[in-house]
């Protein structure tokens, strides 16, 4: 286990419904960053947090936001859910920010949008 | 941006055989290189990890092998047991002032007793 861990497990949600997933990083790691993964593909960076701050941004649209807590918790907001938001997201933590930095899993958020 | 692929897609092997795992990127900048494994139901946990002034490094079973040149690595299973069976990821880190990572699409592996 890596104690990251988050919240819920497992959510279902109505197509234009808001969620927000939760996760909480590793004791000492400042940086948390999510990622979306679809059945049957990769993990796709979505953003990172560092020190509460937003470090870095994929290709993902606006409606994808996140916030970082002053314990490093963080939390993933999607608002206007879409069907093809169906998937996997995942929470990595890491002692920081720079490129060599081994990032540790949670085990998931998985959402499903009908 | 960074692409990585990753070959092949699923791998079938008898217990106690090798299974070997390659992915190739495409920005000569990365140097930052893990191994993920995702078991049905779970987040991806690291088994192995490799930087670029290394060109390989082992753990046990596990050995991970790196051409900068070439821009491809491989991951290198031997005496395959069955609980290595799950889907196998190798990332790349982008060069872009943070961490983040591009991953390949995976590798099942199914390692038969």
């Amino acid at each position: 286990e890596t104690g990251v861990t988050q919240s819920p497990t497992h959510l279902i949600k109505t197509r234009g419904q808001q969620v927000t997933l939760r996760c909480s990083s590793q004791s000492g790691h400042n940086t948390v960053s999510w990622y979306q993964q679809a059945l049957g593909q990769g993990p796709q960076f979505i953003f990172q947090y560092y020190r509460e701050e937003e470090n870095g941004r994929g290709n993902f649209p606006p409606r994808f936001s996140g916030l970082q807590f002053p314990n490093y918790s963080s939390e993933l907001n999607v608002n206007a859910l879409e069907l093809d938001d169906s998937a996997l997201y995942l929470c990595a933590s890491s002692l920081g920010a720079g490129i060599q930095e081994t990032q540790y899993f949670g085990p998931g958020t998985r959402l499903l949008v009908l | 941006g960074e692409n990585v692929e990753q070959h092949p897609s699923t791998l079938s092997v008898q217990e106690g055989d090798s299974a070997v795992i390659k992915c190739t990127y495409s920005d000569s900048a990365s140097n930052y290189f893990p191994w993920y494994k995702q078991e049905l139901g779970k987040g991806p946990q690291l088994i192995i990890d490799i930087r670029s002034n290394v060109g390989e490094k082992k753990d046990q079973r596990i050995a991970v092998t790196l051409n900068k040149t070439a821009k491809h690595f491989s991951l290198h299973i031997t005496e395959t047991q069955p609980e290595d069976s799950a889907v196998y990821f190798c990332a790349a880190s982008i060069n872009s002032g943070y961490s983040t990572l591009t991953f390949g699409k995976g590798t099942m592996l199914l390692v038969s007793p």
